[in-house]
């Protein structure tokens, strides 16, 4: 297993367009994260997948937001009618639900609006 | 709400030499996870080293240790022996146990460089 991969690694996509992120997490890893990193701060969670169920969503999570996780396995972070405060890094992270277990990120998806 | 405030934005050592990262939480929970991440230019993040309220000792990995002082909300980062591969961004995060959320609340994070 080469760990949680993303695609694509970057997108650069003019403002009003829709986009979609994929991410395959580390295929034992029942549990899928989204968190969004803008320049000079941490990442900040968006929504969590528990096998295909959403079990919560950030309020940073506009409706211009949706993801999903149909079979348990990858996920797609859809952003529709792009702003440019969409702008930032998206990074998709998976775990087991063992206690205490860390999360394991992948290399994130650069996304920049014009 | 839980916060996690990092008051360092940067931070420089000589290589071979220690540094100490500072982080400072606020939660009303009893039981809960620490962590410190590295986030290295253009890759992924990878965890260094993690922490469990409940356990008095202090967790250690290799170069990194932590200083948990929880009556003071502090979950610091010693790195000895800095070597020029440990430049990278550090962030400290806070984990609830279990339970139906698994997320983590970030610090908003300390670049660290490394000095030959």
């Amino acid at each position: 297993d080469t760990g949680v991969s993303q695609n694509p690694r970057h997108k650069i996509t003019k403002r009003g367009q829709n986009v979609t992120f994929r991410c395959d997490p580390i295929s034992e890893h029942n549990r899928l994260y989204w968190y969004r990193q803008t320049l000079g701060q941490g990442p900040e969670f968006l929504t969590y997948f528990q096998n295909e169920a959403q079990l919560e969503k950030s309020r940073l999570l506009s409706d211009r937001f949706s993801a999903e996780r149909p079979k348990g396995s990858f996920s797609t972070l859809e952003i529709q009618r792009t702003e440019q405060g969409d702008s930032a890094m998206y990074l998709c992270a998976s775990s087991t639900d063992r206690p205490g277990t860390e999360a394991f990120f992948g290399q994130g998806t650069r996304l920049t609006v014009v | 709400a839980q916060t996690v405030t990092q008051s360092q934005p940067e931070m420089s050592v000589q290589e071979a030499e220690t540094v100490t990262l500072s982080c400072t939480y606020d939660t009303s929970e009893s039981d809960y996870y620490l962590f410190w991440y590295k986030q290295p230019p253009s890759r992924q993040m990878i965890l260094v080293i993690r922490q469990e309220a409940y356990k008095q000792q202090n967790a250690t990995e290799n170069r990194f240790s932590v200083n948990f002082q929880k009556a003071a909300k502090s979950f610091s980062l010693k790195i000895s022996d800095s070597q020029l591969g440990d430049a990278a961004m550090y962030f400290c995060a806070y984990r609830l146990p279990g339970g139906a959320t698994n997320k983590l609340i970030f610090g908003t994070g300390t670049l660290l460089a490394v000095q030959p």
